[in-house]
């Protein structure tokens, strides 16, 4: 079954540092999407991509945070300064319709 | 404003007990509903996707309903298993086809 990939599984990062986290969506999905959750809080919607841009951003999702499909296969997130609130799993998804979604296994980002 | 509510936060029941997961919602102008199940430290695992005009799913030992007006859904898991242990997390799909997540509930199955 198609699996969405995330690279790496942990990071560690000192605050003020630039960190990206990668994602390999299904190949044929069109619809991209970032999720965050806070040990012991809710799942947080971030962003969402569609046609090479963002088509939805939430209020998290501010200057810090960027995303980009650099390739044709790639869709990563980078978050240019960290604190140590952005402390999170972060879970990539994608969707063919934008209506079911496949995530990723999650990115653990330790801000340190 | 969006809120998704789940009944009760934790349960732990023996093996082979059916058992119902509770989430409610203030908004009924929904897509849809997805019940995850989410693993400790691990991703999230699609269940069940209920569109807004269906009243229920099926998966199979997992049945989920839902009834839009009164904002509420069920995740019914029969003949529970130890292997079913996990985070259940109930998410709707609001009009911006944005997810708005539930807290979860944890459950344990005990042998």
């Amino acid at each position: 079954e198609p699996e969405v990939t995330q690279t790496p599984s942990h990071q560690v990062t000192q605050m003020g540092q630039e960190v990206i986290l990668r994602c390999v969506p299904i190949s044929n999905h069109l619809y991209f999407y970032w999720y965050r959750q806070i040990l012991g809080q809710k799942v947080e919607f971030l962003v969402s991509f569609y046609n090479n841009e963002i088509s939805e951003k939430s209020e998290i999702f501010d200057d810090q945070f960027s995303v980009e499909r650099p390739d044709g296969s790639n869709f990563t997130l980078k978050i240019r300064s960290t604190k140590l609130e952005d402390s999170a799993m972060y879970f990539c998804a994608s969707s063919e319709n934008s209506i079911g979604y496949t995530f990723g296994s999650g990115t653990r980002l330790t801000v340190v | 404003k969006q809120e998704v509510t789940q009944i009760p936060a934790a349960l732990s029941v023996p093996e082979g007990e059916n058992l119902v997961l509770n989430c409610s919602f203030t908004d009924s102008a929904i897509y849809n509903l997805q019940w995850f199940r989410q693993d400790p430290g691990k991703g999230l695992t699609s269940l069940l996707l209920i569109q807004s005009s269906q009243r229920e799913q099926t998966s199979g030992r997992l049945n989920a309903s839902l009834d839009k007006s009164s904002g509420r859904s069920t995740l019914y898991i029969a003949a529970s298993q130890p292997g079913d242990s996990a985070t259940y997390l109930c998410a709707v799909m609001d009009s911006n086809y944005q997810l708005i997540w539930g807290a979860g509930t944890k459950l344990i199955i005990k042998p």
